[in-house]
């Protein structure tokens, strides 16, 4: 089975960096996923890692380590717009592309 | 115009009631799947579906049934609904054909079904 587990919720300041965890067990580990997820609307692709290390994209950065199970999203220069849930997602072998979504982190961003 | 797109968008309904969820994408994937998600427990698979004529349960497959009526459609239904069945309700799909990023899962826009 699939465990995944992200703090529920985070506040940060505007303009400041704010790391965003997640730890996962997983069988037939196929890559980590973050969205992020703004109140009632749909989930948004927003990085992929399946190699250990980091990837960049703009303001967000996205880690993996595989050995221990755990990921990180990095968001820089905040703004008020990234105020939204952000969900880790694990793929899963084993058939049909499946990811496996943890609850969701809630990030509040404030002035 | 999305490329994903949900019917209808919010619903309420009655205890015992059919109902059915579409979804429409015109993005060409292959792969097509169903969530509900409730606060405080995530996006949970209801169905997946490979191509038309493969369907697979998810966890939480009770109680639901789908239909995949073409590549680009893929219908949620709930047979008798029942209150615990409130939820905000996702289609999303993938492209197994590109490796990189078949994992990679777009949205709809999401049904907020409410059932009383």
């Amino acid at each position: 089975g699939q465990n995944i587990d992200q703090p529920t919720e985070m506040t940060a300041t505007e303009g400041a960096i704010v790391q965003i965890n997640c730890t996962y067990q997983t069988s037939g580990f196929n890559g980590l996923f973050w969205y992020q997820q703004h109140a009632g609307e749909a989930p948004t692709f927003l990085s992929y890692n399946v190699l250990d290390g980091l990837e960049e994209k703009g303001r967000f950065s996205s880690f993996l380590s595989r050995s221990k199970g755990y990921s990180y999203l990095l968001l820089k220069e905040l703004q008020m717009k990234d105020s939204a849930s952000y969900l880790c997602a694990v793929g899963v072998t084993g058939g049909g592309n499946k990811l496996t979504f943890g609850t969701g982190t809630q990030l509040k961003v404030e002035l | 115009d999305a490329d994903v797109t949900q019917t209808p968008r919010n619903r309420i309904t009655k205890t015992g009631k059919r109902i059915m969820l579409e979804c429409s994408q015109t993005k060409g994937h292959d792969r097509m799947y169903w969530y509900r998600q409730d606060p405080g427990l995530g996006l949970r698979l209801i169905y997946y579906s490979f191509d038309v004529k493969d369907i697979n349960k998810g966890e939480i497959s009770d109680g639901y049934s789908v239909s995949r009526q073409a590549q680009a459609k893929f219908s949620l239904s709930l047979e008798s609904a029942i209150p615990n069945q409130t939820a905000l309700y996702f289609c999303a799909t993938s492209d197994s054909r590109v490796a990189r990023t078949s994992y990679e899962q777009y949205f709809g826009p999401g049904t907020r079904l409410t059932v009383t």
